[in-house]
């Protein structure tokens, strides 16, 4: 069964503090995708990536950064941490029909 | 802009019922429309997806009708269970550089009375 591993379920972060949350897959996707879940918003993406060493800018990616130095790797940076930060974030990979990890729940104190 | 809008933002439905959730679309770059179903604390699982070549794809009691004239398509969901309780998105993707990125629709979230 394919797989897409977000490494934390709950994190609690202070204000100003530099985030990551990691994102593995299993399943040798091209692309990777982090989106942010907020009630009544849906989900927004944050940046993407098609490729090793490559990311784009998604819908809200101010705030944000990215790395991916692996295939299967796809890491989100919070640079520095702010309250209206707090929210799910769920890591997807795929083309078309995505898998998505179970989502990191974030708050920022 | 949200390029796939749905509606609506909530549902109830009686046991047995039918539910009914609708989609819209502006972009005819579109070529790729699932359906996903989200459990509290969970991440969203594809349930069902159409292609525009089709105006009709049914897996169980799950049924994507789909207009492409109106750009418009719906997920039904037939005799509908608690255990359908969920929160649903839409999506539409297209080919090209975006490489099959999907653009969401807002969810609505269903609740199906025993």
């Amino acid at each position: 069964d394919v797989k897409v591993t977000q490494s934390s379920r709950y994190l609690v972060k202070r204000t100003g503090e530099k985030v990551f949350l990691e994102c593995v897959q299993d399943m040798d996707h091209e692309n990777m995708f982090w989106y942010r879940q907020d009630p009544g918003l849906g989900l927004r993406l944050i940046y993407f990536s098609y490729d090793v060493k490559m990311k784009e800018k998604g819908d809200i990616p101010e705030g944000y950064s990215v790395s991916r130095e692996k295939k299967e790797r796809f890491s989100l940076i919070l640079e520095s941490a702010s309250t209206n930060q707090t929210s799910m974030y769920l890591c997807a990979s795929g083309i078309y029909g995505y898998t998505f990890g179970s989502g990191t729940r974030l708050t920022v104190v | 802009q949200q390029q796939v809008k749905q509606s609506p933002q909530s549902l109830i439905v009686q046991k047995g019922g039918i539910s009914i959730i609708n989609c819209a679309y502006e972009n005819t770059a579109f070529d790729y429309f699932p359906w996903y179903q989200q459990f509290p604390g969970k991440g969203p699982a594809l349930l069902i997806a159409i292609r525009p070549d089709v105006s009709e794809k049914k897996e169980g009691r799950f049924t994507i009708s789909f207009n492409k004239s109106a750009k418009q398509f719906s997920l039904h969901i037939m005799d509908s269970q608690p255990g359908d309780s969920a929160t649903y998105f839409c999506a539409a993707s297209k080919g090209g550089s975006t490489l099959g990125r999907l653009y969401f629709g807002r969810g609505t979230q269903l609740t199906v009375w025993p």
